[in-house]
């Protein structure tokens, strides 16, 4: 099956800097890899996703790469702010399957 | 944007007693809906796929008679664990697929933090 490592598991930036979390996938054959951002208490959130037929996607301060030949994808937030404050978690999905692959979550601290 | 509900949003029990988990897909039909669990500092460990009108199907390690999942609906998944113990303490989260497009990202709900005493 699929096996999504993440890292690092634990990140500290001063706020306004970038932070950046990595994460690779073991399975050729994942072609949908969704980033979620988790708040103390509550469920994951959908934040950015890509699709394995794009290398780049950008929505405002967040940004996600893909590499598909050495597996490995990355999440990119820029100008960090303390509501940044979270743990994000990366995963990988095939899009004929169902099960969502985690990896094991960053948590992020923004340092004001 | 898609919301999945989930309630309650705490609940504490005592041993031996059941609680039952309710997860709605709130503006979105969902033939899958899946239940994870999700431990301090953790993350979330899949326990079971959810079908709407058939059995779910239950990761390995995971005792089906112990999480009862039902699928009733195209909008509403339960889980429901039955004679409670403290190792049940956790915090048990949904997530939701909608049924129309093939690769419609998945929604989650807010989570159920379960505390059995």
């Amino acid at each position: 099956g699929e096996n999504v490592e993440q890292h690092p598991s634990t990140l500290s930036v001063q706020e306004g800097d970038s932070a950046v979390i990595k994460c690779t996938y073991s399975d050729s054959a994942s072609n949908y890899f969704p980033w979620y951002k988790q708040e103390l208490g509550k469920g994951p959130q959908l934040i950015i996703d890509i699709r394995s037929n794009v290398g780049e996607k950008k929505d405002q301060r967040i940004a996600v790469t893909l590499n598909k030949t050495a597996k490995h994808f990355s999440l990119h937030i820029t100008e960090t702010q303390p509501e940044d404050s979270a743990v994000y978690f990366c995963a990988a999905i095939k899009a004929a399957g169902n099960k969502l692959t985690f990896g094991g979550g960053t948590r992020v601290l923004v340092k004001p | 944007g898609a919301v999945v509900s989930q309630h309650p949003s705490w609940v504490i029990c005592k041993s031996g007693t059941s609680v039952k988990i309710e997860c709605r897909s709130l503006d979105f039909q969902a033939t899958t809906m899946f239940w994870y669990r999700q431990f301090p500092k953790q993350s979330l460990m899949l326990m079971a796929t959810s079908n709407e009108g058939s059995k779910a199907t239950y990761e390995q390690g995971v005792e089906k008679d112990k999480f009862l999942i039902n699928h009733a609906s195209l909008t509403l998944s339960t889980l429901t664990v039955t004679s409670a113990h403290p190792e049940d303490s956790s915090f048990y989260i949904c997530s939701a697929r909608p049924t129309f497009g093939a690769d419609s990202p998945l929604h989650f709900g807010n989570g159920t933090r379960l505390t059995v005493t």
